[in-house]
């Protein structure tokens, strides 16, 4: 079975300068997630989308950032314009359901994100 | 708001010598407790779910164990590839059973 696919795996680019990041989730999950990852820190949740609907965005910084899920498969998260602490691992997961005791998050491989 | 405490922030180990790791929560109803590993520049990789006190799961050397304030890691005789950073979350009941993370702890296994 395929993973959670994320890209690019690297990007560098000036503060104040936008940049977009793609993910595509692993085969009939229904639910995605987007989380930000400072070094040394956990993931924090930024946007989980149930199908193609916006379920919680409360931690996503929305004067910058944004996201979709076109036709409830895959996703981009966009930040403009960028800021030095916008610097991180963004990761994308995916679970089956979302919502339920019983669902996991499994985690695509991250796009690191270093603004100058 | 939930919140999930991993100590400590880093171990060594020597090879063989076992040890545990802790993470200590506060939630709002707990839904499911999860443990993952992380590898220097990947995804976290999904290890065990918990959702009850008394709670126990296996897999190799690892055994994680569930009280109604923690959650125990357990390393028995760990190998170098052990070597990983092993990050703690939670599952609330609140909202849409938002997923809290803690900052993790990084293992090293020294041959």
């Amino acid at each position: 079975e395929a993973g959670v696919a994320q890209s690019p795996r690297y990007k560098i680019i000036e503060k104040r300068q936008s940049v977009a990041f793609w993910c595509n989730p692993i085969s009939g999950h229904a639910t995605l997630y987007w989380y930000q990852q400072i070094l040394g820190q956990g993931p924090k949740l930024l946007i989980q989308f149930q199908n193609n609907g916006v379920v919680d965005d409360s931690q996503l910084p929305k004067d910058r950032f944004s996201a979709e899920r076109l036709k409830g498969v895959d996703s981009t998260l966009k930040i403009q314009p960028a800021k030095l602490e916008d610097s991180a691992v963004y990761l994308c997961a995916s679970s089956l359901v979302g919502g339920w005791s019983t669902d996991t998050q499994y985690f695509g491989p991250g796009t690191r994100l270093t603004v100058l | 708001e939930d919140q999930v405490t991993q100590s400590p922030e880093a171990l060594r180990l020597q090879e063989g010598e076992s040890s545990s790791l802790n993470c200590s929560y506060t939630v709002s109803g707990l839904r499911g407790l999860f443990w993952y590993r992380q590898d220097p520049g990947k995804g976290p990789e999904f290890l065990f779910t918990l959702y009850s006190a008394g709670e126990e799961k296996e897999k190799e050397r690892l055994k994680a164990t569930l009280t109604k304030k923690e959650s125990f890691l357990h390393i028995t005789a760990p190998k170098p590839e052990d070597s990983a950073t092993y990050l703690c979350a939670v599952r609330s009941s609140g909202g849409y059973q938002k997923v809290t993370f803690g900052t993790g702890t990084k293992l090293q296994v020294i041959p």
